[in-house]
């Protein structure tokens, strides 16, 4: 079974604070995605990678950023957290063969005090 | 641009209830993918189907069914004899053929009451 872990259920961070969410899939997938979930916004894509050390901005990146040094890892990078990035964050991964199904975290729910 | 849209904030029904579930969507490409996915309480999207521009045959899996009808562009979900264990939010996504980003539609909760 494919598995995308992410490192936290629950995070509390205060504002200002450098905050780094982690993600780990172990199906050696080249795509790898951030999205952060709002209610009544669904989900919006903050960045995606389609290889190591490749990144491309999705819709809403700023106050984002990304890093990708090995393949199974792809890290999300709040510089200076602020309270409207409190949310739901969910990473996902899926091969490259063009528009298969992507594979999702259990999320990340983060608090920004 | 594309975009997806499900109007339905929330829907409630008795359990053994049909519910459909509206997607409807727009984009420029002519090669294009549509999926849905199931959101359950414990938070991990859970892949339900993929269906390709060219493939407009109705699918039908155990009590769930699609209906893809390019002329409306509307791609629904309906449940047949639905149980509480339908409970979630469900999603319906677009991709375009050149791309693998998911644009995702806004959601539909739906409450399955016994």
């Amino acid at each position: 079974d494919v598995k995308v872990t992410q490192s936290s259920r629950y995070l509390v961070k205060r504002t200002g604070e450098k905050v780094f969410l982690e993600c780990v899939q172990d199906m050696d997938h080249e795509n790898m995605f951030w999205y952060r979930q709002d209610p009544g916004l669904g989900l919006r894509l903050i960045y995606f990678s389609y290889d190591v050390k490749m990144k491309e901005k999705g819709d809403i990146p700023e106050g984002y950023s990304v890093s990708r040094e090995k393949k199974e890892r792809f890290s999300l990078i709040l510089e200076s957290a602020s309270t409207n990035q409190t949310s739901m964050y969910l990473c996902a991964s899926s091969w490259t063969e063009m528009n298969t199904e992507a594979f999702f975290g259990q999320g990340t729910r983060l608090t920004v005090v | 641009a594309q975009k997806v849209t499900q109007a339905q904030t929330e829907i409630s029904v008795v359990e053994k209830e049909d519910v459909t579930l509206d997607c409807v969507y727009e984009t420029r490409d002519t090669t294009y993918y549509l999926f849905w996915y199931k959101q359950p309480p414990s938070g991990e999207l859970v892949f339900l189907i993929r269906r390709n521009s060219f493939d407009e045959q109705n699918e039908i899996s155990g009590r769930y069914s699609w209906n893809f009808q390019k002329s409306t562009s509307s791609f629904n979900f309906t449940i047949t004899a639905s149980q509480v264990v339908d409970s979630a939010v469900y999603f319906c996504a677009l991709s375009e053929g050149n791309t693998d980003k998911l644009i995702f539609g806004t959601g539909t909760r739906l409450q399955v009451f016994p």
